[in-house]
């Protein structure tokens, strides 16, 4: 079946300027997540979604950044007023939450570059 | 404080040599543990994962990784190791479900070289 998908693929904007990245996950999956990878770096956690529960924005590293999901499926992670540090490729995971099968599946990503 | 530790941020290997790559883990209950491959330019795939049971587990590629609870390590492992293996390796532990979050701790990475 379909895998997550993420898109664009790459994604060049200037300083300032809002983006927003899409993230389709598996259908069915109730758990979609969104991870930073800067260069050389691990995964930093920002927000995911859990079914209808509020979700959990503990990552979110400023009010620049929002996500929503809509209609329990597709998500999009917003970035106003971009700064060069938000750079990094922006990873999408979804997963199902029941007791054998926690493991994430992830998106290709999308590449962002902040000139 | 939950945490992962992979204490080694590259390793080099010569093809066809053992590999061993290390993860450490800081939770307060039972731990979901996982491992993640990134091949460069691509997004992560599971190489394996424990729940419960035994504590070594398969996965794919030909990788095991053994769970050790009083060490509270889950080192990954495979014994000869392909050129095709060089990416970037995470460990991972999550969720924790008894608090009802379902959020994934990663480690930072080890990126394994292989010399042909």
């Amino acid at each position: 079946g379909a895998g997550v998908s993420q898109s664009p693929s790459n994604k060049v904007t200037e300083k300032g300027k809002d983006v927003e990245l899409r993230c389709d996950p598996i259908s069915g999956h109730t758990a979609l997540y969104w991870y930073r990878q800067s260069l050389g770096q691990g995964l930093e956690f920002l927000i995911y979604f859990q079914g209808n529960s509020a979700p959990d924005k503990s990552g979110l590293p400023s009010d620049r950044f929002s996500a929503e999901r809509t209609g329990g499926s597709v998500s999009t992670l917003t970035i106003q007023r971009t700064q060069q540090e938000d750079s990094a490729v922006y990873l999408c995971a979804s997963s199902l939450t029941r007791g054998d099968s926690y493991e994430q599946y992830f998106g290709p990503g999308t590449r962002l570059t902040v000139t | 404080a939950q945490s992962v530790t992979q204490p080694d941020i590259h390793i080099t290997v010569s093809e066809g040599a053992s590999l061993e790559l290390r993860c450490n883990y800081s939770y307060g209950a039972t731990p979901y543990l996982f491992w993640y491959v990134q091949s460069p330019g691509q997004g992560l795939q599971l190489l394996l994962k424990y729940f419960s049971g035994d504590t070594l587990v398969q996965g794919i590629k030909g990788f095991e990784a053994e769970f050790k609870r009083s060490q509270s390590s889950f080192n990954l492992r495979k014994p000869s190791v392909h050129w095709s293996d060089a990416a970037e390796y995470f460990c991972a532990v999550g969720p924790q479900t008894t608090s009802g979050t379902y959020k994934y701790i990663f480690g930072t990475g080890t990126r394994l070289k292989v010399l042909a």
